[in-house]
């Protein structure tokens, strides 16, 4: 079932703002990893991170590896329009599959 | 982008009815995923094959069945469509990395 809890649900914000959210789970996991979707396409990877107190950017995003390995957080710095999209945290499950958490709805308003 | 189609794109059916999706790779990638996407749940894993004719089952496999006959389709089968089953249905590929997966654009599957 489902073990990844994504926060905020939603949220909407104006363009160069920054964004944070974030993924908590009551299970230890080896691998977090950060995928969006934009509207009306499948997800892409953004990030991936392997090592608890792992710090990774790319561009403008920078992921974080809670040192607990329960939970990761992902910001989003100068928000723009093409940011709009869900938010997905993903994990892999114990047989190495992708468990999808609900996802964060990134809305960017000029 | 990596060479993943989903046919058909759209489709309206009515409850009992058989049906079809399929996803077509040109990447030669060995393994091959149907997920569901539905409000609330993020995606979840239907079926996966790690080869040709090799299938397992996901997290949500009931009323669905799969089948791999060549490395580059996935047929994902609903025997009996029920409402459901309406949902977005992704197809992805992935080659030896489980981690990083190339997803398709989505059917939207629509049971009246």
């Amino acid at each position: 079932g489902q073990q990844l809890n994504q926060s905020p649900q939603s949220m909407f914000i104006q363009e160069g703002e920054d964004v944070s959210m974030n993924c908590t789970s009551s299970s230890i996991f080896n691998t977090w990893l950060w995928y969006k979707q934009d509207p009306g396409e499948g997800p892409v990877l953004l990030i991936a991170l392997y090592k608890a107190g792992e710090l990774t950017s790319n561009g403008r995003l920078t992921a974080q590896f809670g040192i607990t390995r329960k939970d990761s957080f992902l910001n989003i710095s100068a928000s723009i329009p093409s940011d709009v999209g869900i938010y997905f945290c993903v994990s892999l499950d114990s047989w190495g599959k992708l468990q999808f958490g609900a996802g964060t709805q990134v809305v960017v308003t000029p | 982008d990596a060479g993943i189609t989903q046919s058909p794109r759209h489709k309206v059916t009515e409850t009992g009815t058989p049906v079809t999706l399929r996803c077509h790779q040109t990447e030669n990638h060995r393994y091959m995923y149907w997920y569901r996407q539905d409000p609330g749940h993020g995606l979840r894993l239907i079926h996966y094959s790690y080869g040709v004719k090799d299938t397992d089952k996901g997290e949500v496999s009931d009323g669905y069945s799969v089948s791999r006959s060549k490395t580059e389709d996935f047929l994902l089968t609903l025997e009996s469509a029920t409402s459901s089953q309406t949902s977005v249905y992704f197809c992805a590929i992935s080659d030896s990395s489980a981690y990083e997966q190339y997803f398709g654009p989505g059917t939207r599957l629509t049971v009246t």
